[in-house]
């Protein structure tokens, strides 16, 4: 029983370096989200998916980009990585109503 | 614009005692869900609890309830029982619309166990 899983646990980035984070799903949820947490902080939503092909803003989207082809994978991508993308990251997923289900998240560190 | 509102950054209760934890929230859509989730040191968000806006009753889910006044559009978390195993950061998170897509949190609150 899978549910939400993310790789890599851990990455160092250097500045200027691109790299994807990956996150898939086998509940079969339209709804899929990526968050950031700083330390000591709550969680920011950076983009969401309500389906397949379909993807929106959230409150943080600048230095992402995300795509959603199929209803499992929603990849997070970090173009140019910065100092201030060293943070946490989570995938969620949940059902169209309902609360999300996350995985255990990404600590990215950018030197 | 702030939709989720916790106003206790920390919060100590002794092992055994009731604690609540303080949620506010904003919304102008009639339809809303609101959760509740755990953080432990370890770092995993473990979903606790949910409460529809129009569900009649508080929701409860062992030693958690949240309690709900729409008025007063506040959320709640009530721990029975504390252990010390709940203490974590706790989160009260926000969905608008029947089928809203965006969820977001609250800023937290540390609570601390003692024994």
């Amino acid at each position: 029983n899978a549910g939400v899983t993310q790789t890599p646990k851990f990455r160092i980035l250097k500045i200027g370096q691109s790299m994807t984070l990956q996150c898939t799903q086998d509940m079969n949820h339209n709804y899929m989200y990526w968050y950031r947490q700083d330390p000591g902080m709550g969680l920011k939503l950076i983009y969401y998916s309500v389906g397949a092909g379909i993807t929106d803003k959230g409150e943080v989207p600048n230095g992402y980009n995300v795509s959603r082809s199929t209803t499992e994978d929603f990849p997070l991508r970090l173009e140019l990585a910065a100092p201030s993308q060293t943070s946490v990251y989570f995938c969620a997923s949940s059902p169209t109503a309902g609360g999300a289900f996350f995985g255990q998240g990404t600590r990215l560190t950018v030197v | 614009a702030q939709k989720i509102t916790q106003t206790q950054p920390g919060m100590f209760v002794q092992e055994k005692e009731a604690v609540t934890l303080d949620c506010t929230y904003d919304t102008s859509d009639p339809s809303y869900g609101l959760f509740w989730y755990k953080q432990p040191s370890s770092g995993e968000m473990i979903f606790l609890i949910y409460q529809g806006s129009y569900d009649q009753q508080n929701a409860t889910e062992g030693r958690y309830s949240l309690n709900f006044q729409k008025a007063r559009k506040s959320a709640n978390l009530v721990i029975s029982a504390s252990q010390l195993g709940d203490s974590a950061m706790y989160f009260c998170a926000m969905r608008e619309g029947r089928y809203g897509n965006k969820l977001v949190f609250g800023a937290g609150t540390i609570l601390r166990v003692k024994s």
